[in-house]
């Protein structure tokens, strides 16, 4: 299977913004989905497809992609937004699934 | 409201099998793709297979060799089984819902929490 890759952390000042990227050869044929999971807790989808907000996910997520990498963005972290982020996509098929390693999310 | 629940127990002996059910409630289980995800503790997320209604599934190359994911409309469950156990798949381990278009899961239980020990 493919890998994506993220960076394992990431820090932002409160109110500003911060992009968190997830690289890998299957984004090229597949859109990245985005996960915010917070300690103890299941992960939650902020962000999948093209440009697709889940129902109460706040609009300072948002996503991006070009090439081989994704990105999510947060405009004006906020202190609730401290969490773990990962990305997963399709791998070599349609019916086979990755993940990437996960970002920590700092917000000072 | 729509709601995934799994269950099992909490504890396994290495070498033994795994078996785990997620209940759906508030959702068709014939209408969408189901997934079981874990996550070691102190780990990142690793799926492990998918299924459809229809019986259709595919799995984790890494662990094709030992998985089995089935499905039970009536009783609106999907099942997963891990044989041979080890150390290794002590893990939180999360049924999920899969939206067909995108490939996302929109939709996760709370995971339960599987240690392998003896």
């Amino acid at each position: 299977s493919s890998e994506l890759t993220q960076d394992p952390a990431v820090s932002v000042a409160l109110g500003q913004t911060v992009r968190i990227t997830c690289q890998g050869d299957r984004l090229r044929n597949y859109y990245a989905s985005w996960y915010q999971q917070k300690p103890g807790q299941a992960p939650v989808l902020v962000f999948h497809g093209k440009n697709n907000r889940p129902s109460g996910i706040p609009d300072r997520f948002s996503g991006s992609s070009s090439g081989n990498t994704a990105s999510l963005t947060i405009t004006g972290a906020q202190a609730e937004d401290e969490a773990d982020y990962y990305c997963n996509s399709r791998d070599s098929t349609p019916t086979l699934w990755v993940f990437g390693g996960g970002t920590k999310l700092t917000v000072l | 409201q729509e709601h995934l629940q799994e269950s099992g127990p909490g504890l396994v002996k290495p070498s033994e099998t795994l078996s785990l059910t997620c209940t759906v409630s508030g959702a068709s289980i014939s209408t969408d793709y189901w997934s079981w995800i874990r996550q070691p503790p102190g780990k990142g997320l690793e799926w492990i297979g998918y299924i459809y209604y229809s019986g259709n599934t595919n799995y984790n190359p890494s662990l094709k060799s030992r998985v089995t994911i089935s499905v039970d409309t009536s009783k609106k469950q999907f099942s997963l089984k891990l044989s041979s156990v080890t150390a290794a798949d002590t893990a939180v381990y999360f049924c999920a819902r899969i939206i067909p278009l995108s490939g996302a899961f929109d939709m996760w239980g709370q995971g339960t929490k599987v240690t392998v020990s003896s």
